[in-house]
């Protein structure tokens, strides 16, 4: 399995509060990437990083920010949590080949 | 914009039975293409992948996708379901000049029955 620890698992949070997510990687991968999967929609990309502090927007990034200030770490911030945002959020890291994206096991927010 | 596809929501096939579910993409390139699995409350793991060359493709624990250019498909294929199989199977396109960005579908839902 690749190397991708998310924290917290689980988190239960109130509207209007911030939240952190932590995405760290012991592969030394350059891409790193924010998923958020809710039912019928698959996942859908957030943010996503080639570098150390090079981020791009993805499909659905309003109500998000993020920050990589190190090659292994990659945060996701709400800076005001909704309940439209309660989700799983997958973290993913990716070779500079492109050959492979691997995904961490989820991160559970729940928004109320 | 890249787009994918999976008709079938459900998919319901009785152990030992074979198994097919279907993928249609959309890309202006030569994509790159996956298949994932997900048990719950897991995480993605890769079945398979295709990036040039051969286009069927063997995975892990026993399954297989063929790409087809001309229909724009890339289905998965398994000859005999086991009950493990239960799962939550997803196809992605990517392209390195995306930025390795994979879109997902929306994902097919496979149940066993014994």
């Amino acid at each position: 399995d690749a190397g991708i620890t998310q924290s917290p698992r689980h988190k239960v949070t109130e509207t209007g509060t911030p939240v952190t997510l932590r995405c760290h990687q012991t592969e030394n991968h350059r891409y790193m990437y924010w998923y958020r999967q809710d039912p019928g929609h698959g996942l859908r990309l957030i943010h996503y990083s080639y570098g150390v502090k090079d981020t791009d927007k993805g499909e659905v990034s309003d109500g998000y920010s993020v920050s990589r200030s190190k090659t292994e770490d990659f945060l996701l911030t709400l800076e005001s949590a909704t309940s439209s945002q309660t989700s799983v959020y997958f973290c993913a890291i990716g070779e500079s080949s492109g050959n492979t994206i691997y995904f961490g096991e989820g991160s559970w927010l729940t928004v109320v | 914009a890249q787009s994918v596809t999976q008709p079938d929501i459900h998919i319901t096939v009785s152990e030992g039975a074979s198994l097919e579910l279907r993928c249609n993409y959309s890309y202006g390139a030569t994509p790159y293409l996956f298949w994932y699995v997900q048990s719950p409350g897991q995480g993605l793991q890769l079945l398979l992948k295709y990036f040039s060359g051969d286009t069927l493709v063997q995975g892990i624990k026993g399954f297989e996708a063929e790409f087809k250019r001309s229909q724009s498909s890339f289905n998965l294929r398994k000859p005999s379901v086991h009950w493990s199989d239960a799962a939550e199977y997803f196809c992605a396109v990517g392209a390195r000049a995306a930025g390795n960005k994979l879109t997902f579908g929306g994902g097919t839902r496979v149940l066993v029955k014994p």
